[in-house]
């Protein structure tokens, strides 16, 4: 089991351009979660899917930010025009149900933004 | 914010020592999560308590929650340079919503 796989590692950006954050959950998860992470605001959450399906999105930046989950195997978290404001570390999490099922945590993608 | 520290806190111990870490949140929950994050790596779980337990120990680790006060603690024993990490409690939002809101954490070096 490698767990959560997340790619890249590590991005670089210049402002403006276009940037996208690749996960693959642990086989046979059915929920994955982005969540952000930034010294000043701690780990936030972004996004969620189940079953593929969208659930709660009340994370993600109005503008600029989108996340899809194609099929069970990966799920891409893209944010267009990047700022600066958007250099984080991007981590992807997964869990076999929802509700209270441990979510496993990949290393992140730490995306800087010049 | 759903909890009531606002910075990241700091806490330099010598080995063997005991330590405990606090976590007090603002809307109710019925559980709280403490994960661990090593340096480059993703949180991990490492206990959840729930309200009806009020305790959990696991190893070293001992979880309390109280409902009442909204507060949750972490406790090590006779910690160890291993438990170097920051440590974030977590709430979810309860039902069917898994997602988890953090704390600010607090960020542990045990020295030898």
């Amino acid at each position: 089991n490698a767990g959560v796989i997340q790619t890249p590692r590590h991005k670089v950006t210049g402002k403006g351009q276009e940037a996208t954050l690749w996960c693959e959950p642990i086989s046979g998860h059915s929920a994955v979660f982005w969540y952000r992470q930034t010294i000043v605001q701690g780990l936030e959450f972004l996004t969620y899917f189940r079953n593929q399906a969208p659930i709660d999105d009340s994370g993600m930046p109005k503008e600029r930010f989108s996340a899809q989950m194609p099929n069970q195997s990966h799920s891409t978290l893209k944010i267009q025009s990047t700022q600066p404001q958007d250099s984080a570390v991007y981590l992807c999490a997964s869990s076999l149900e929802t509700g209270r099922d441990t979510q496993y945590f990949g290393p992140g993608t730490r995306l800087l933004v010049l | 914010s759903q909890w009531g520290e606002e910075n990241l806190q700091a806490l330099s111990i010598q080995e063997g020592e005991d330590v405990t870490m606090n976590c007090s949140y603002k809307t109710y929950t019925t559980v709280v999560h403490w994960y661990r994050q090593d340096s480059g790596r993703g949180p991990a779980l490492i206990i959840l308590i729930r309200s009806n337990e009020r305790e959990k120990r696991s190893g070293r680790l001992r979880a309390t929650l109280d409902t009442s006060s909204q507060s949750s603690s972490l406790s090590i024993t006779a910690a160890q340079c291993e438990d170097t990490a920051v440590y974030f409690c977590a709430t979810d939002s309860g039902g069917s919503n898994a997602k988890l809101t953090f704390g600010k954490g607090t960020k542990l070096s045990v020295k030898s």
